[in-house]
């Protein structure tokens, strides 16, 4: 399968501390993006990198990309109580099937 | 506001039944395409379209029927459900997905529509 997979499935922290999820995938890519999704609710886009990137931050996101070790990282610093969500990773492949694939996503739970 | 619109948003149903769930969006998007979620199992597409007549299979396709009649349009018809479709549903859309191109493959979803087929 092309899809990404996350890594940890699920992580609790603290409020105040940072998270870090990570997302591994098989074949090359054309970009990586993060989504969130809070409870049953739709998934929100969080940010994309493309290839020829390798670190990208939108206010408190971070993430890494290592296209020779096909893996990337999501950081959030900082975390509060309102990022408890599932965080995935989509990965679109080129060729002549553009599609966005989606991993199986990172439960992150923030205790106040 | 921009968005995608699913209804319904909850439906219970029973095995066989005919049953469709609507799609729309206000974005002029040419792509949109149907996932469904279930636990442990993440998101997977079931159908595709990047413009109107122009639809594809996704991962599991099976059970399932779409139409691309008008570009903000992308219903999903169960034509026989079945308990193995009972799942949360997400449509989606973007402007067409490539490589290159500022915010063209960027999906927003819907908020979802939860199935029960009985």
């Amino acid at each position: 399968s092309q899809q990404g997979e996350e890594d940890p499935q699920a992580l609790s922290i603290q409020e105040g501390e940072n998270a870090t999820m990570n997302c591994s995938y098989k074949t090359s890519i054309n970009n990586l993006q993060w989504y969130r999704q809070n409870s049953g609710r739709g998934l929100v886009h969080l940010i994309l990198i493309r290839s020829n990137e390798r670190e990208k931050h939108s206010g408190r996101l971070r993430v890494t990309l290592d296209t020779s070790k096909k893996s990337s990282s999501l950081l959030i610093t900082a975390s509060r109580a309102a990022d408890t969500a599932s965080y995935f990773c989509a990965t679109l492949f080129g060729g002549s099937n553009y599609k966005l694939t989606f991993g199986k996503g990172t439960l992150l739970t923030v205790n106040p | 506001e921009a968005q995608v619109t699913q209804n319904p948003r909850y439906l219970i149903t029973v095995t066989g039944k005919k049953l469709t769930v609507t799609c729309s969006q206000n974005m002029n998007h040419e792509y949109m395409s149907w996932y469904r979620q279930d636990p442990g199992l993440g998101l997977r597409q079931i159908y595709y379209s990047m413009n109107v007549e122009v639809t594809d299979k996704g991962d599991v396709p099976e059970g399932y029927k779409v139409s691309r009649k008008e570009k903000r349009n992308f219903p999903l018809i169960l034509e026989s459900p079945s308990p193995n479709q009972t799942s949360l549903y997400f449509c989606a859309s973007s402007f067409l997905l490539t490589p290159s191109g500022p915010g063209a493959n960027v999906l927003t979803f819907g908020a979802g529509s939860r199935l029960t087929v009985l």
